[in-house]
């Protein structure tokens, strides 16, 4: 079985803190995923990985980073955290598509809830 | 950026009905659809995948995908209220080889005794 960890179920900050969620998977995969959910905006994809030290932005990037210095291990970092940082993050990896269909599917870990005050 | 709507719900069936999500796409390329399960405070988990037109079985759970209509449902057979949950459709991006999926918001299920 995929097992992804994170590294806190809930985390309370202070405003203007720098703020390091991690993310560990087991599987070997390649791709590893940052996402953000809120009620009624659904699930927002803020960075993803496709290697080591490789990143691409997903759709809402600003304020935060990632870093991805080995293969299973992939971090969001909130450089000065604001309270409309407050939400689930979401850590999810899957393999590399290699062209079939089933090689997208993506493994969640638990969730971090944060709570910027 | 790739649309993925999914009725907004929330849906409520008694328990013993057919629960029926359905999800649009607006990629027609896409070759799979994927269906997570969310429990409230809980993180999405996989529960069904969908690569090829028709339907696809899975205990009391049927994907069904009609790529013409760009359109796949999610039917739950004998709904349990332990099937309360919010259903997360989702697509991949095939114009990259980075793996990402789209995701719907999600339509909440309630299953009531």
């Amino acid at each position: 079985d995929v097992k992804v960890t994170q590294s806190s179920r809930y985390l309370v900050k202070r405003t203007g803190e720098k703020v390091f969620l991690e993310c560990v998977q087991d599987m070997d995969h390649e791709n590893m995923f940052w996402y953000r959910q809120d009620p009624g905006l659904g699930l927002r994809l803020i960075y993803f990985s496709y290697d080591v030290k490789m990143k691409e932005k997903g759709d809402i990037p600003e304020g935060y980073s990632v870093s991805r210095e080995k293969k299973e291990r992939f971090s969001l970092i909130l450089e000065s955290a604001s309270t409309n940082q407050t939400s689930m993050y979401l850590c999810a990896s899957s393999i590399q598509p290699r062209g079939l269909a089933e090689t997208y599917e993506q493994y969640f870990g638990p969730g971090t809830r944060l709570t910027v005050t | 950026q790739k649309e993925v709507e999914q009725n907004s719900g929330p849906l409520s069936v008694p328990e013993g009905a057919i629960a029926s999500l359905n999800c649009t796409y607006s990629d027609r390329v896409s070759q799979s659809f994927f269906w997570y399960r969310q429990y409230s405070g809980k993180s999405p988990e996989l529960i069904m995948s969908i690569y090829s037109n028709g339907d696809k079985e899975d205990g009391r759970f049927t994907a069904q995908l009609n790529k013409a209509s760009q359109y796949v449902s999610l039917l739950i057979r004998d709904s349990q209220p332990s099937d309360s949950a919010t259903y997360l459709c989702a697509v991949p991006d095939r114009g990259s080889t980075l793996g990402r999926l789209y995701f719907g918001r999600g339509t909440q299920l309630t299953v009531w005794p």
